[in-house]
This record gives C-alpha cells, structure tokens and sequence, in this order.
C-alpha cells in the first residue's frame, strides 16, 4: 500500500539554526502537503506543492516538490522556539476519494 | 470563531463502555473525515463523509460508527471500548473532498484513555 517515510524521526537543534527534512514514497504522488502539529492541537497546512520540481515558500519555511514526484523536501531557516511541533508530509490517497496519507513525522525541538 | 471543533477534548472510560465524540465545522464545508493518531504520533484516516454520504471506511472495527446528522456535523459512536482504542482522535473537514486535493481542516483532537 501507499506509504511516506520521513526523516529524520526527530530533531533537536539551537535557535537560529536551518532545518532540513524530507518525505520518500514507493508510489508517485501528484501533490505533497507539509502540516504541522502543535503539542494539544490538530495539523495545520503549511505548504502545499502541486507540481513536480516546484519550490514554495511560507515565511522561513520552503518546501520542493521532487522531480521524480516521489520525494518533497521541507526547510526551515533561523529556527526559533515557536517552530517547535511534529511536521508531517501527506499525499492523497489512491481510489480519488479525498482522503490523505501521512509520513510518521519529524518531530522538531529548539533549544532557546 | 472556531473553524473545526470537537468535544470532549479528553475521556476516560472503563473498557467495555460505549462513548461518543461530537464534530461540528461551521466553515461550510461539504466533506468530513475522522482520524485516528496512536502513541506514536501516526495520523490514520478512519472515515469520511460528504454530504453526510459515507465515502470511506478504512477497516475500522464495525464498533465504530460514524453518523452525520447534517453536513456540518460529524459525530463518532464507539461500542464495546477497547485498550487498544486509546489514541487521540481528530475531525477535519474540506470545501470538496472527493477527486478534489482540498485543504483540510482538522479540530483540536479528543484524547480517549481506555483503562
């Protein structure tokens, strides 16, 4: 079955520093999503990638769609505290039904 | 102001017991989905409805059911708790769902604790 693997599985960096993590795939995925989570909230939409090799920005945060449409990258730049939370990648389902598939996460802290 | 919201956000129950989780979206939205996310932070689609259609049924145990009295609420019965039901539980709803690659929108979570 359609499976996302992400790493790193967590990640604990000093503020200001840049992030890097990705999201792999067995199957082709014609769009990629990255949420986060906030510790005792649900995902949030950060960035999502609709075509192969596009690169999008949100603020510090940019995310690329892989050219082989079986990778995304996600980074983040100048770290800070509130950029703590579990950033996950999500593609859609097979069978079109509109649901998602999510990676296991990456789970990030920022020491002040 | 709440877009997705879910009560309660936390419950305890004896297993064997039957409990429910209520999701509401006032966001217009045709389609809703539950998830479930285990210990180890994994996000599963359970079920989705649009138009209080029911559009996926992802193997969940048939002591789960879902019932959307309208399009804008989505609420879930659980029959006969189990330990391994222990897991947060998130709404979330999108403008389409269907064919579409709409954004979702998810609620705060209901923390089940089955003991």
């Amino acid at each position: 079955g359609q499976q996302l693997n992400q790493s790193p599985q967590s990640m604990f960096i000093q503020e200001g520093e840049d992030v890097s993590m990705n999201c792999t795939s067995s199957s082709i995925f014609n769009t990629w999503l990255w949420y986060k989570q906030e510790p005792g909230e649900g995902p949030v939409l950060l960035i999502a990638l609709y075509k192969a090799g596009e690169l999008t920005s949100n603020g510090r945060l940019t995310a690329q769609f892989g050219i082989t449409r079986k990778d995304s990258f996600l980074n983040i730049s100048a770290s800070i505290p509130s950029d703590v939370g579990i950033y996950f990648c999500a593609g859609p389902g097979s069978g079109n039904t509109g649901k998602l598939i999510f990676g296991q996460g990456t789970t990030l802290q920022v020491k002040p | 102001d709440t877009a997705v919201s879910q009560t309660p956000k936390y419950l305890v129950t004896q297993m064997g017991n039957d409990k429910s989780i209520k999701c509401e979206q006032n966001l217009g939205h045709d389609t809703m989905y539950w998830y479930k996310q285990d210990s180890k932070k994994f996000l599963k689609i359970m079920f989705s409805y649009n138009n209080k259609e029911l559009i996926i049924n992802e193997t969940v145990p048939n002591r789960f059911s879902p019932k959307s009295p309208d399009k804008a609420h989505l609420n879930l019965h659980i029959n006969s708790l189990e330990l391994g039901d222990s897991a947060v539980y998130f709404c979330a709803s999108s403008a389409r769902g269907r064919g579409s690659t709409d954004t979702q929108y998810f609620g705060p979570g209901t923390r089940l604790t089955v003991l």
